[in-house]
C-alpha cells in the first residue's frame, strides 16, 4: 500500500520561507508526478505544482515566482519551498501522487496534510 | 487555466436520497482528465472517480460519474450517512495548472 508521510514547520512569520517534505513508502517512485496542493482553512483546493523522478517541474503560475519543488530519489522524498510567505499563504498543505497515463489521470494517494500558519 | 464551476455549492439531503453534483468547465476537457474527490472534515481528500466515470479502488458502486466536453457530473445513487462531505472535481491533464472546482458541500437535512 502506498503511503505519503509529510512534515515541516507549522508556524512562520511573514517574509520567511515555508519548507515541507514528503516521503513515499510502498510502490514505485518512478512514473508519477509528485504533487503539492494547498487549502486555506474553510476554502477550496489549489494545485501548487509537481515534479517527476527526473526533476522536471510544473508550477502554478500564480505561485511560480516563489515556489521550488525538489526531489531526492535516493530517499523517495520530495520537498516544497515557498519563499516570502504572507498571511495569505496560511493553509493546509498536502502532498500527493499524480498519475497521468492511459485514462487514469488523478491524484490517487495523499499525505495527511500539514497546517502552516503565517503570523507575526 | 481551465476554470471549473461546481453546482450547487451546498446540498441538504437525507440518507437514502439520490444526488447529482455538476462540474462545468470553461473549455472542453478530455474526459480522461476529469477526477472527483471526497473530503471529510480534518482529512485529506480521497480519490473517488478518475477518467470521468471510473471508480477508484474501494469506492462503493453507489458512486458514479459521467459527462464529457464541458459538463461532468458525480452521482450518488442512495446516500449513506458517511457520504456527507465536501466533493471536488479536478481537471488533471493537458497543460498545467490542474485546477479544482470550488467544491460542493453535501450536508444532512
Amino acid at each position: 500500500q502506498v503511503q505519503l508521510q509529510q512534515w515541516g514547520a507549522g508556524l512562520l512569520k511573514p517574509s520567511e520561507s515555508l519548507s515541507l517534505a514528503c516521503a513515499v513508502y510502498g510502490g514505485s517512485f518512478s512514473g508519477y508526478f509528485w504533487t503539492w496542493i494547498r487549502q486555506p482553512p474553510g476554502k477550496g483546493l489549489e494545485w501548487i505544482g509537481e515534479i517527476n523522478e527526473s526533476g522536471s517541474t510544473n508550477y502554478n503560475p500564480s505561485l511560480k515566482s516563489r515556489v521550488t519543488i525538489s526531489v531526492d530519489t535516493s530517499k523517495n522524498q520530495f520537498s516544497l519551498r515557498l519563499n516570502s510567505v504572507t498571511a495569505a499563504d496560511t493553509a493546509f498543505y498536502y502532498c500527493a501522487r499524480g498519475l497521468r497515463s492511459g485514462g487514469t489521470s488523478s491524484l490517487d494517494f495523499w499525505g495527511q496534510g500539514n497546517l502552516v500558519t503565517v503570523s507575526s | 487555466e481551465i476554470v471549473l464551476t461546481q453546482s450547487p455549492g451546498t446540498l441538504s439531503l437525507s440518507p437514502g436520497e439520490r444526488v447529482t453534483i455538476s462540474c462545468r468547465a470553461g473549455q472542453s476537457v478530455d474526459s480522461s482528465y476529469l477526477a472527483w474527490y471526497q473530503q471529510k472534515p480534518g482529512q485529506a481528500p480521497r480519490l473517488l472517480i478518475y477518467g470521468a466515470s471510473n471508480r477508484a479502488a474501494g469506492v462503493p458502486d453507489r458512486f458514479g460519474g459521467g459527462g464529457s466536453g464541458t459538463d461532468f457530473n458525480l452521482t450518488i445513487s442512495r446516500l449513506e450517512p458517511e457520504d456527507f462531505a465536501m466533493y471536488y472535481c479536478q481537471q488533471y491533464g493537458g497543460s498545467p495548472p490542474f485546477s479544482f472546482g470550488q467544491g460542493t458541500k453535501l450536508e444532512i437535512k
